[in-house]
């Protein structure tokens, strides 16, 4: 079994400010964690995944993520935001090894302001 | 690279009429998924395809809903009748290998209007 958790449903930061999405994950097996981001009106698009290599990712757009085990987390940070970084932001878990099987988390809306 | 297409982008229709949706996934990519996106129930699974073959449709919310995938290149989803709470986002998605490690790789939906 499967889940993840988006802890903020909505998050407001400023131009230039860091940002914290932040995400938390339940797995009987080991997981592979994915971030999504979906701007209005268009699909998912991949951000970066974690499939048991290196914790730290790098992700496009300069958005990273740590794979934390003890604390079932995979955040994704940001340093400085943009304006064009306002999106829906998805935490998806599945099996390593399983790309079938998503577990999306329920999104979290990042907004950006001057 | 072209990415995963979706046709029509939009679609509006009376409630009763019949509705296809049409995806071309990635050249390569040998499982296809269809997605439905509403704000009560986020993303959902509807059904999936490996090497064209239905493996999962236990998502797919009643007889009214029918997919296939002729070919490699091509799957529809059906609905016939179409209601009103059909009205949604489907997305199509494809990954190359079911059983992978790699990420799905998602259409830019069909936003679907039942009147």
């Amino acid at each position: 079994a499967q889940s993840v958790t988006q802890l903020d449903s909505h998050v407001s930061v400023s131009e230039g400010t860091p940002v914290l999405l932040r995400c938390n994950y339940s797995s009987s097996y080991s997981p592979s964690l994915f971030w999504y981001v979906q701007h209005p009106n268009k699909g998912l698009q991949l951000l970066l995944k974690y499939t048991s290599a290196a914790t730290l990712v790098k992700g496009i757009n300069g958005f990273e993520a740590e794979f934390k085990k003890s604390e079932t987390s995979f955040h994704l940070t940001k340093p400085s935001a943009h304006m064009s970084d306002a999106a829906e932001y998805f935490c998806v878990v599945t099996r390593t090894g399983t790309a079938s099987k998503l577990t999306f988390g329920t999104g979290t809306r990042l907004q950006v302001t001057l | 690279d072209a990415g995963v297409i979706q046709s029509p982008r939009h679609e509006v229709t009376e409630m009763g009429q019949e509705v296809t949706l049409r995806c071309k996934p990635i050249s390569g990519h040998n499982s296809l998924f269809w997605y439905r996106q509403t704000m009560m129930r986020g993303l959902e699974l509807l059904i999936y395809f490996n090497n064209n073959v239905p493996i999962d449709d236990s998502g797919m919310p009643e007889d009214r809903f029918s997919a296939k995938m002729p070919n490699a290149s091509f799957s529809t989803l059906k609905i016939q009748p179409s209601e009103p709470r059909d009205s949604a986002v489907y997305f199509c998605a494809s990954v190359q290998g079911a059983g992978s490690n790699q990420p799905q790789h998602f259409g830019d939906g069909t936003r679907l209007s039942i009147l």
